[in-house]
């Protein structure tokens, strides 16, 4: 059973503009929701993260908005940059349960 | 701080052998977890170490297992290896367990199995 569902699953968008993901969950237990990037032959990197009390995160250009009631939380990429082209994950967690639950990711690539 | 180190980076097997991998957490990190990483299933969690004992467990067959230590190092074993193994075995620390949820990646040790 799919517990966080990402999408789209391939996303291209031009330099400077706004890049959108996309993740849908299913367990209400969840307590912690964070974003990874991954680049091609690394491990998985913590880009920002947020917990269900709060409707939306801002760190520099990385923004997550979080819908509870819907059981939605997007990230936003603001003037995405070639460096932001990578792999990137939502994921849930359970505090105590310690196991992340991973979307299937969008591969995101900035063209000039 | 050293990030999250994995050894070795890359290791090619043949079936039916088996592995084992290292994982060395974020100095002060107690929580150790592993997961697997192939293009078909994604990342998937296999299980997390705390204290030396094994606290939460994926759905994995038993020929996976692993170990922590007291310096919360941590080993994973994987036994009679299959081909459908090959994968990128991704280990990941936390400092502390219920409250933290941050889970800091090492770079993976990527396993082929011929």
């Amino acid at each position: 059973q799919q517990q966080v569902k990402q999408s789209p699953q391939s996303l291209i968008v031009q330099k400077g503009g706004i890049s959108i993901i996309n993740c849908a969950y299913e367990n209400t237990a969840f307590d912690y929701f964070p974003w990874y990037q991954q680049f091609p032959g690394k491990g998985p990197a913590l880009l920002i993260a947020i917990r269900p009390d709060v409707s939306e995160k801002k760190e520099g250009r990385f923004t997550i908005s979080f819908n509870k009631s819907a059981k939605q939380f997007s990230l936003h990429i603001m003037d995405s940059q070639p460096g932001d082209s990578a792999t990137y994950f939502c994921a849930a967690l359970t505090f105590g349960n310690e196991k992340l639950t991973f979307g299937t990711g969008t591969r995101l690539t900035i063209i000039p | 701080k050293a990030g999250v180190t994995q050894t070795p980076r890359y290791l090619i097997k043949t079936r039916g052998q088996q592995v084992t991998l290292s994982c060395s957490p974020i100095s002060g990190h107690r929580s150790v977890s592993w997961y697997q990483q192939t293009p078909g299933q994604g990342l998937q969690f296999l299980f997390e170490y705390f204290s030396e004992t094994q606290r939460n467990k994926g759905n994995f067959p038993g020929r996976f297992s692993g170990r922590q230590f007291s310096n919360s190092r941590s080993e994973m074993n994987v036994s009679t290896l299959e081909l459908g193994d090959s994968a990128l075995y991704l280990c990941a620390s936390s400092p502390d367990r219920g409250g933290r949820g941050t889970q800091y990646f090492g770079p993976g040790t990527r396993l082929l199995v011929l």
